[in-house]
């Protein structure tokens, strides 16, 4: 099984920061690499899909990039609605595997 | 509205049987493989199995294969989890959740149900 290791497990930044989290996997997954924020008690949302690609209606300060096993997802400037917890997750083979999370607290 | 509605959690012994569903709307759900992912309380998400668009394949992961089956009835619309010899370690909040491009059976999830609770319990 490929695991998936997120860093840091959680931080605390202020509105306007500048946030990377980061996601290494066990093994290289070239591109197949997928983000998601989930809000307590609220199902995922995803946010980028194949490393980089932003889905539809997910605002542009969100931002993936990384291939083989390294990756990074950045939020080039927090809103007060991106304190939440973000998971990576491989679906390069199965067992489909996600990271153990990021949780973004309020400084 | 692209819409998941998950249902049939509860609370169940340990070693006794659940079966969940997940009934789907506004996209043609034959055209999509499915996928089950859960939450343990206060834990992370956990993928649990998922069957191509047709059910002619599934895959499970190793901490359910043997006791849960997924399966899907196109004509209802419907996604199933049938959990055998249940453990409480199986205790966590099951979504129901569908790839993005429907040919990519593992393609990123874009939409998810709202999660039934499952708890082992005695």
């Amino acid at each position: 099984d490929i695991q998936m290791t997120q860093s840091p497990s959680s931080l605390s930044a202020s509105v306007g920061d500048r946030v990377t989290i980061t996601c290494r996997a066990s093994q290289s997954i070239s591109n197949h690499l997928n983000w998601y924020q989930q809000k307590p008690g609220k199902a995922p949302k995803l946010l980028i899909y194949a490393a980089s690609s932003l889905q539809y209606g997910v605002p542009s300060r969100f931002s993936g990039s990384g291939s083989g096993t390294d990756f990074t997802l950045t939020i080039s400037s927090l809103h007060p609605e991106d304190f939440s917890s973000y998971y990576c997750q491989q679906r390069y083979s199965t067992p489909l595997t996600f990271g153990g999370g990021t949780k973004v607290e309020i400084k | 509205e692209v819409q998941l509605v998950e249902s049939g959690g509860g609370l169940v012994q340990p070693g006794r049987s659940l079966r969940l569903s997940c009934a789907a709307s506004g996209f043609t759900f034959n055209d999509y493989a499915m996928h089950w992912v859960r939450q343990a309380p206060g834990k992370g998400l956990e993928w649990v199995s998922n069957i191509l668009w047709n059910g002619g394949s599934a895959a499970y992961a190793d901490s359910v294969k043997g006791r849960f089956t997924i399966s899907r009835d196109n004509a209802k619309k419907s996604l199933y989890l049938e959990m055998n010899s249940l453990r409480a370690e199986d205790t966590a909040l099951y979504f129901c959740a569908k790839v993005r491009v429907g040919g990519d059976p593992d393609d990123a999830f874009d939409v998810w149900g709202q999660g039934t609770l499952v708890t082992v319990s005695s």
